[in-house]
């Protein structure tokens, strides 16, 4: 089954504390991308990878770091957590740039 | 820069009522334009999509026409069922963006009724 799977579902944490939210796909997409979900301001695009290596920074790169080192994976990196970035976090992915992208299930991430 | 601009929920329904939600964007050129559903607790699904002037998306008994003239691509549907209460986000793919990005609207909650 194609699928865009991420862990942690769930996660709260305090701030200072590092942390990784996981990202895989089985689609062999040559694009993913990180998103965080606020109320009323929609998907904000937070990092993109367009390759293995190839990364760069979406709307709202601040606090966040990626990695790109096999295909399949998008690690989203938090070094630092603060409480703003307490969100609704989304991997996805595309097969490339003009394809619909598919979104994992989602991580709701709280930071006290 | 390029937006989406959608009406503010919540809108509530009574099953078999006609739905519609508007979406206006601003962006150079004709980006994409898509639909996006979200179930309670799941991640967003693609719904539709159009990728020119006057192209019709639908998929379950869903449309949307790309408006290049007024800038819209509102979403229909004549029938709604309690299995479509969802938040619904409209979303385009900027033409000069690099990468995959997609620029979403907030989002509105659809609530149906039995």
């Amino acid at each position: 089954e194609a699928q865009v799977t991420q862990n942690p579902r769930y996660l709260i944490t305090v701030t200072g504390k590092k942390l990784t939210v996981t990202c895989s796909q089985n689609m062999n997409h040559e694009y993913m991308s990180w998103y965080r979900q606020d109320p009323g301001l929609g998907l904000r695009q937070i990092y993109y990878s367009m390759n293995v290596e190839v990364t760069d920074k979406g709307d709202v790169p601040e606090g966040y770091k990626v990695s790109r080192k096999e295909k399949r994976n998008f690690p989203l990196i938090l070094e630092s957590p603060s409480p703003n970035q307490t969100s609704l976090y989304f991997c996805a992915s595309s097969a490339d740039r003009a394809q619909a992208q598919y979104f994992g299930p989602g991580t709701r991430l709280t930071v006290l | 820069g390029d937006s989406v601009t959608q009406m503010e929920g919540p809108v509530t329904l009574s099953e078999e009522a006609f739905l519609t939600i508007n979406c206006t964007y601003t962006a150079t050129g004709y980006p994409s334009l898509f639909w996006y559903v979200q179930y309670p607790g799941e991640g967003l699904q693609l719904l539709l999509k159009a990728t020119k002037a006057d192209d019709k998306g639908s998929n379950k008994g869903f449309e949307a026409t790309y408006r290049k003239e007024t800038t819209s691509f509102h979403l229909e549907k004549g029938s709604v069922q309690v299995s479509d209460s969802a938040v619904y986000f409209c979303a385009l793919r900027p033409l000069s963006a690099a990468g995959n990005k997609l620029t979403f609207g907030g989002g509105t909650r659809v609530l149906v009724k039995p």
